[in-house]
């Protein structure tokens, strides 16, 4: 079946270094690739996505590149803040109109002064 | 930008008595609504989806009749969590193909969450 398989946090990473979290998948044919992010007290937003092989998802300084030859959708940015804070969520979609996001467990980020 | 509220935001209750949780679109129409459940360090699952003037559908293994969703109108589904028992404690989240357009392109908006305990 479909899965997918984040890091476990937390992640703990002083302000200004670079960040990765990894993401595997396993799913059948082309699925669309997304990064959630919850921020404390709020609900998930959509960070970025990518919904073929070779695409580059990005937006506020992180990416992440649908890799097809390695199922993965790994999330990087170059230097992290405080207020990167928050929970990352790594998902699938096999349909973009079923809705049925197949989420990872969520990886905790925590960013220090 | 697209936004879902959900409310409430946390309750408390007995063993044995039922929980409304609602969602709303405020500024789109949402004729699909996903209900997630999260346990603890663990991922969103997805329970069910609600869709404006019909039955929802369930995924494998959530009982319809403990878990009952109304999409009653464009902008507001609820879920009741029914004889809740402790086991039931969770976090509860909606969420709407974002903007009401195809999430593909738009994302999900996702709704704030509901933390439920159950005494």
């Amino acid at each position: 079946g479909n899965s997918v398989t984040q890091m476990e946090g937390p992640v703990t990473l002083s302000e200004e270094a670079f960040l990765t979290i990894n993401c595997t998948y396993t799913a059948t044919g082309y699925p669309s690739l997304f990064w959630y992010v919850q921020y404390p007290g709020e609900g998930l937003q959509l960070l970025l996505k990518a919904t073929k092989a070779d695409d580059k998802g990005s937006n506020k300084g992180f990416e992440a590149t649908y890799r097809k030859e390695t199922t993965s959708f790994h999330l990087e940015k170059g230097s992290v803040q405080v207020s990167d804070s928050a929970v990352y969520f790594c998902a699938l979609s096999r349909s973009s109109n079923t809705g049925k996001l197949i989420f990872g467990q969520g990886t905790t980020l925590q960013v220090k002064p | 930008g697209a936004v879902v509220s959900q409310h409430p935001s946390w309750v408390i209750c007995k063993s044995g008595t039922s929980v409304k949780i609602e969602c709303r679109s405020l500024d789109f129409q949402a004729t699909t609504m996903f209900w997630y459940r999260q346990f603890p360090k663990q991922s969103l699952m997805l329970m069910a989806t609600s869709n404006e003037g019909s039955k929802a559908t369930y995924e494998q293994g959530v009982e319809k009749d403990k878990f009952l969703i109304n999409h009653a109108s464009l902008t507001l589904s609820t879920l009741t969590v029914t004889s809740a028992h402790p086991e039931d404690s969770s976090f509860y989240i909606c969420s709407a193909p974002g903007r009401g357009r195809s999430p593909d392109v738009y994302g999900y908006t996702f709704g704030s969450g509901t933390r439920l305990t159950v005494v």
